[in-house]
């Protein structure tokens, strides 16, 4: 088990710019899920998958955010045109379908500043 | 609509003494589930402990323990003999039945000191 990974753990970006996150689930976790946080706040959901079925998405996900998990394994999340109100962590979790299925393990997000 | 609440932004306590950490909560679903995460400066999100609703006793695992009053919507952290590594963030969160999101607090920051 080695955990939840996201990719890059750091990103700088100009305003404006596309910028793209990578997040790669627990192996034999079916359920993935992205989450914002700003500083002095708790994480906020944004959207979840179930395989690669995307099941869930907040109003917080305005038209300039997609996330894809194609087949089911890593997922990715795209901000488009980024603003400087889109800095914070993102972070990516998941889970399973099982008996223990109301955990998620969180990976160590990326952050991004946006200038 | 569901609501955590965390009235303590920061905390202070010696090492070895326990400590409590305040979490009240708001739903009109009678099946939900509480979860305490840790989160240290290098932001990963640690699971602590987990309530579920209906269960009858109050959770606890190793050095935490979850003080549940379901009356009250309260869900508190307990945490005894604090260690200097216990300082961190601790956030308390929410997930109603039928939903995948967990919806968090804004976190208390605690701080162990020798």
């Amino acid at each position: 088990d080695t955990g939840v990974s996201q990719d890059p753990r750091h990103k700088i970006t100009k305003r404006g710019q596309n910028v793209t996150f990578r997040c790669d689930p627990i192996s034999e976790h079916n359920r993935l899920y992205w989450y914002r946080q700003t500083l002095g706040q708790g994480p906020e959901f944004l959207t979840y998958f179930q395989n690669e079925a995307q099941l869930e998405k907040s109003r917080l996900l305005s038209d300039r955010f997609s996330a894809e998990r194609p087949k089911g394994s890593f997922s990715t999340l795209e901000i488009q045109r980024t603003e400087q109100g889109d800095s914070a962590m993102y972070l990516c979790a998941s889970s399973t379908t099982g008996q223990s299925s109301y955990e998620q393990y969180f990976g160590p997000g990326t952050r991004l500043t946006v200038t | 609509a569901q609501k955590i609440t965390q009235t303590q932004p920061g905390m202070f306590v010696q090492e070895k003494e326990a400590v409590t950490l305040d979490c009240t909560y708001d739903t009109s679903d009678q099946s939900y589930g509480l979860f305490w995460y840790k989160q240290p400066s290098s932001g990963e999100m640690i699971f602590l402990i987990y309530q579920g609703s209906y269960d009858e006793q109050n959770a606890t695992e190793g050095r935490y323990s979850l003080n549940f009053q379901k009356a009250r919507k309260s869900a508190n952290l307990v945490i005894s003999a604090s260690q200097l590594g216990d300082s961190a963030m601790y956030f308390c969160a929410m997930r109603e039945t039928g939903f995948q999101k967990l919806v968090f607090g804004t976190g208390t920051r605690l701080l162990v000191s020798p």
